[in-house]
């Protein structure tokens, strides 16, 4: 089946710009996560989505940063005013509901600010 | 704070022998503990994972060993082939928190033909 899908591949912006990243997650699961990362680093938790509430925004680094999951499926991590030390791929990950379920990531959007 | 340290960095190993990625972790809440392989342009997939409850779990040529005591668990692939070089990553999640996994620094691992 498909796996998670995520919206676009690469995403090249400019400093102070806002972005939109889409991630289609494995239909039917109910969990879905966004972490960040960096070049040479391990993923950083953003934001843990149950459904369509946020059960867990800790990760988000600031008031730039937001997650929608208006439907319970698809979900948009939006950056506004954009700056270079957001550069980074932002990984999308779903698992099956609440229970301690195998993350499954997407290939990631990989987000260039100049 | 990083709650869950990886070593090393890199590795090199030779076709056929043993790659061995160590992880410690500070949080003892943590309850769950997989490790994550990355090839590039691609997302973490799943390799395997444990639960504190038992000292070691293996699958194929994959294995895990736990030290609860001293907060350590470290990954083995044994007979590693050229098609294992990837990153991987060790990660940990506890009861608190959701589900949200801590993931270490990753290792690069290189198998020489």
């Amino acid at each position: 089946g498909a796996g998670v899908s995520q919206t676009p591949s690469n995403k090249v912006t400019e400093k102070g710009k806002y972005v939109e990243l889409r991630c289609d997650p494995i239909s039917g699961h109910t969990a879905l996560y966004w972490y960040r990362q960096s070049l040479g680093q391990g993923p950083e938790f953003l934001i843990y989505f149950q459904g369509t509430g946020a059960a867990d925004d800790s990760g988000l680094p600031n008031d730039r940063f937001f997650a929608v999951r208006p439907e319970g499926s698809v979900s948009t991590l939006k950056i506004q005013r954009t700056e270079r030390g957001d550069s980074a791929v932002y990984l999308c990950a779903s698992s099956p509901g609440q229970g301690r379920d195998t993350q499954y990531f997407g290939p990631g959007t990989r987000l260039t600010v100049l | 704070q990083q709650q869950v340290k990886q070593s090393p960095q890199s590795l090199i190993v030779q076709k056929g022998g043993i790659s061995i990625i160590n992880c410690a972790y500070e949080n003892t809440a943590f309850d769950y503990f997989p490790w994550y392989q990355q090839f590039p342009g691609k997302g973490p997939a799943l390799l395997i994972a444990i639960r504190p409850d038992v000292s070691e779990k293996k699958e194929g040529r994959f294995t895990i060993s736990f030290n609860k005591s001293a907060k350590q668990f470290s990954l083995h692939i044994m007979d590693s082939q050229p098609g294992d070089s990837a990153t991987y990553f060790c990660a940990a999640s506890g009861l608190t928190g959701a589900q949200k996994l801590v993931f270490g620094q990753g290792t690069r691992l290189t198998i020489n033909p």
